[in-house]
């Protein structure tokens, strides 16, 4: 398995700010992934994040939005950019370490005013 | 396209009797399928997967899930629900594949387990 930690846990931001959200992993691992659950909704894949280059996006999101960074094989951040309330959402980072299983994050429970 | 529909948006069940949370998928090749359980203001923990071999899996905290091909269904089953198994429970399938995509999850929209002691 894996210990997958973010910060912060949650936060309270205002429109048109930013803020970047950290994802810390106790084991390297190749594949790692940012999630959004918008209240009430299911989970949406937002990006791959892959070390040493540039992440890829799922289809309706976008880079200048939602930045990432994966410097190493235990660390990505995800940056919510220009924030707008329907940026409310949790965000959650995801890895598969070994035998197909894929662990989240506790989740960045984030709220735009 | 992979999807994943759990047509029951709650289920409520009483304490000690057996519960069932539907999940029917849709890929088109073979599927690896999961369950999560999201407890309130909390991530999604695992709880099982089905990848190949005994179509029954067993996984965390006594639920089980049966796959079940010819339905393309992946129900979670437990014999004796608890209080503490209310939670908001997720299927979710990944098509068996090779290439960059490969472990990308779909997600059904949740059902909500509600246990009346």
């Amino acid at each position: 398995s894996a210990v997958i930690s973010q910060k912060p846990s949650r936060d309270i931001c205002q429109r048109g700010t930013s803020l970047t959200i950290q994802c810390q992993v106790d084991s390297q691992v190749t594949m790692m992934f940012w999630y959004r659950q918008q209240p009430g909704q299911s989970l949406t894949l937002i990006a791959t994040a892959n070390q040493g280059s540039e992440a890829t996006y799922e289809s309706g999101f976008v880079i200048d939005k939602f930045p990432i960074s994966r410097p190493n094989l235990t660390f990505s951040t995800l940056t919510v950019s220009n924030m707008s309330p329907e940026d409310s959402s949790i965000y959650l980072c995801s890895v598969v370490p070994q035998h197909n299983e894929q662990f989240f994050g506790p989740g960045t429970r984030l709220t735009v005013l | 396209a992979q999807s994943v529909a759990q047509p029951e948006d709650q289920v409520n069940v009483a304490e000690g009797n057996p519960l069932t949370v539907k999940c029917t998928y849709s890929v088109s090749g073979n599927p690896y399928l999961f369950w999560y359980v999201q407890y309130p203001n909390r991530g999604l923990q695992f709880l099982l997967k089905y990848i190949t071999g005994d179509n029954l899996v067993k996984g965390s905290y006594g639920f089980e899930a049966e796959f079940n091909k010819s339905q393309t269904s992946f129900h979670l089953k437990k014999p004796s629900a608890l209080v503490s198994d209310s939670a908001l429970y997720f299927c979710a399938v990944r098509e068996v594949h090779s290439g960059a995509g490969s472990y990308q999850l779909t997600f059904g929209k949740g059902t909500k387990l509600s246990v009346i002691p």
